[in-house]
Order: structure tokens, then sequence, then C-alpha cells
């Protein structure tokens, strides 16, 4: 499975778009980007993953450039809420790795 | 909503102690994960199961075992707890051979070995 690169941390002003890049520059053609955060002392939790095309949900959005070597995690109003750690992951969805290989993510801040 | 249940929320055991930590999901999924996450290393894979009685090594399988007898049902061992298995331990689970892999996770376990 491909290996991700994101910022360690970012800040975002609360009610504004947090936007979070992650770089998969060997991503594979029948890998997803998936996106997870986890919020202090609770597990993580699935945001949203994609393909090719962009990709939205009612938590946020996805946004994939054309040749897949990099995406956006888009949160449209940040929230106090949204303050977390956002892990992105490359994966093939079948197959025998059924592993998700996790690193550190990106810490970002939500500041009233 | 899928729910995956984690026995305990906190535990201190003493070295050498037997250790069970159990997980139950209600979703039906095939595939059942447990990690132990520590500060400074993210999340690190001790063992998978794809199906009841089902079992593969993770990256760091050393020192536990794993238990599968009922779909629902993902149980994590350590045969003789030590000191440098404190960490929180969590566990997940996923539809098998989906499309749609996305794990949930439970609250997770923070264990203490002392």
């Amino acid at each position: 499975d491909a290996k991700t690169t994101q910022p360690p941390s970012m800040d975002c002003a609360e009610g504004r778009a947090a936007n979070l890049p992650c770089n998969h520059s060997t991503i594979s053609g029948n890998e997803y980007v998936y996106w997870y955060r986890q919020i202090h002392s609770q597990g993580p939790q699935y945001i949203i993953h994609g393909l090719k095309n962009n990709e939205t949900n009612e938590m946020a959005s996805l946004i994939i450039t054309e040749d897949r070597k990099s995406s956006t995690l888009i949160l449209p109003h940040a929230t106090l809420r949204d303050t977390a750690v956002y892990y992105c992951i490359v994966k093939a969805p079948a197959g025998n790795n059924r592993k998700l290989i996790w690193g550190l993510g990106t810490s970002l801040g939500v500041n009233p | 909503d899928v729910k995956v249940t984690q026995s305990s929320r906190y535990l201190v055991k003493r070295t050498g102690e037997k250790v069970f930590l159990e997980c139950v999901q209600d979703m039906d999924h095939e595939n059942m994960f447990w990690y132990r996450q520590d500060p400074g290393l993210g999340l690190r894979l001790i063992y998978f199961s794809y199906d009841v009685k089902m079992k593969e090594k993770g990256d760091i399988p050393e020192g536990y075992s794993v238990s599968r007898e009922k779909k629902e049902r993902f149980s994590l061992i350590l045969e003789s707890a030590s000191t440098n298995q404190t960490s929180m331990y969590l566990c997940a689970s996923s539809l098998g051979g989906s499309v749609r892999p996305e794990a949930f996770f439970g609250q997770g376990t923070r264990l203490t070995v002392v």
C-alpha cells in the first residue's frame, strides 16, 4: 500500500474552512484515499473516501488531483468539535491485505 | 449505526498477569482488528481476523494472541503482561471484500501494566 505524507499540525479559525492536504505520490490505480479523524481519547472515526472523483458527504469534502498524487480534505465550516488528529490513508479495498497503514496524521486545532 | 464495544475503558494489571481484552461488533462484519496506539508511533496493527477462527499476524504480534470463536467477538490476550504493553488498545471492524471497507473503531481500552 502507498505511503502518505501529511503536515504534523495545522490551525484554523472557527467558522472558516479547514483544508487538510495529503501527498500520496506512489498511489496505485486501484487504491482509494481514505480519511479518518481521532478526537482525543476516542477511537478513530471514518470521514470519507474516494478513488478519482471529488466526494462530499455530511462531514466533509474530498478533492483528489487529476494525477491522484495528492488530495485535500475540506471541512467547510470548522467548529471547536473538529479539533482532532486527521489521518489520510491510501489502500486497495480488497485482496489479502485488509490492513490500513496509519501514519501520524495532522493535528488540527480549531481556534475560537 | 455500527457499534464496536470494548469491554473496558481503563484497565490496570500487574506484570505477569494474563489479560483479556474483549471486543464486540453488532454489524455482522467479517473483518476485525486489534491495534495499539502509542505517542509518536501512531496506530500499529497487532492482529486481524477475516473470518471466524481465522487470524493473521499484524506488524507487532509478539506477546499477544487472539481468539475469534464467534463472528461478532474478537478477543486480544496478553499471555503475560509486561510494562512495555502499557498502551491504548483499539478494536475495529469492517465489511469483507467490499468497495467500502471503512473501519469502525471502539472507544479504546487504556491498559496500564504495573
